[in-house]
C-alpha cells in the first residue's frame, strides 16, 4: 500500500501558485519523495524527487519538512494544463517500483 | 526530447487469445517495467526487468503474463487466454538506474470483448 496520504481533490485559480501536500510520516531515511502526475489517463509523468533538501525544476519546486515527514508540491503559476491527477510516492534508494496511491486531482480553473 | 513508445494506442481482442503489447523504452536505460491502470483505479506495477530477467513482480502478475526483450530495442509483454477483466490501460516505463526517475509511455488502451 502507498506509504503517503494526499488530500483527494484541490482547486487552483490560473496563474496562481498550486501547493499540494503530502504527508509521509512514516518515511524512513534512504527513502526518497517522488512527485508524478498524469492528465487523463495519459502516462504519468515524472516532475521532481528529493531526499531532504528542497529541490526546484523548471516544472514545479519541491518542499520537504526538516523532520521528513511530510512535503509539498508548488506549481509556481499554474495553467489550465496542470490539471491532473498528482501522486506523492515514497520510494526507497536502489528499489525501482513505484507504488501509486489514489493522489489529488487539482482542478486548474480560468 | 526521448520518450518512450508504446504499439499498438488501442487494441480489442476476443477473450482467450493472446495478445502482445509493445514498447520501446529510452534508448539508453537499463531497467524496464510495466504497469496498467483499470478504469477508475490507481496505476499498478505489475513487473520490473533488468539484464534480461525479471527482477521483481507482482501477485498481479501470474503465469498469463510473460515478459520479453526481444532485440536491443523492444520490450514486450505477452498476455495469454485474455480475460474480461484484463481490460486496462497498459503503461510501459523504463529509467537509467533503479534510483533515477522513470519515464513512461502513453500507454495501450487494452480492451477484451
Amino acid at each position: 500500500d502507498a506509504k503517503t496520504t494526499q488530500p483527494p481533490s484541490m482547486d487552483c485559480a490560473e496563474g496562481r501558485a498550486a501547493n499540494l501536500p503530502c504527508n509521509h510520516s512514516t518515511i524512513s531515511g534512504n527513502e526518497y519523495v517522488y512527485w508524478y502526475r498524469q492528465i487523463h489517463s495519459q502516462g504519468p509523468q515524472y516532475i521532481i524527487h528529493g531526499l531532504k533538501n528542497n529541490e526546484t525544476n523548471e516544472m514545479a519546486s519541491l518542499i520537504i519538512t526538516e523532520d521528513r515527514k511530510s512535503s509539498t508540491l508548488i506549481l509556481p503559476h499554474a495553467t489550465l494544463r496542470d490539471t491532473a491527477v498528482y501522486y506523492c510516492i515514497v520510494r526507497s534508494s536502489g528499489y525501482s517500483t513505484l507504488t501509486f496511491g489514489k493522489g489529488t486531482m487539482l482542478l486548474v480553473s480560468p | 526530447e526521448p520518450e518512450v513508445t508504446q504499439t499498438p494506442s488501442h487494441q480489442v481482442t476476443q477473450m482467450g487469445q493472446e495478445v502482445i503489447l509493445r514498447c520501446v523504452p529510452i534508448s539508453n536505460h537499463l531497467y524496464f517495467y510495466w504497469y496498467r491502470q483499470i478504469l477508475g483505479q490507481k496505476v499498478e506495477f505489475l513487473v520490473s526487468f533488468y539484464n534480461n530477467e525479471i527482477s521483481e513482480k507482482s501477485e498481479i502478475f501470474d503465469d498469463q503474463f510473460s515478459v520479453e526483450r526481444p532485440d536491443g530495442s523492444n520490450f514486450t509483454l505477452k498476455i495469454r487466454s485474455t480475460k474480461l477483466e484484463d481490460s486496462a490501460m497498459y503503461f510501459c516505463a523504463s529509467s537509467g538506474t533503479p534510483d533515477t526517475e522513470a519515464f513512461f509511455g502513453q500507454g495501450t488502451r487494452l480492451t477484451v470483448v
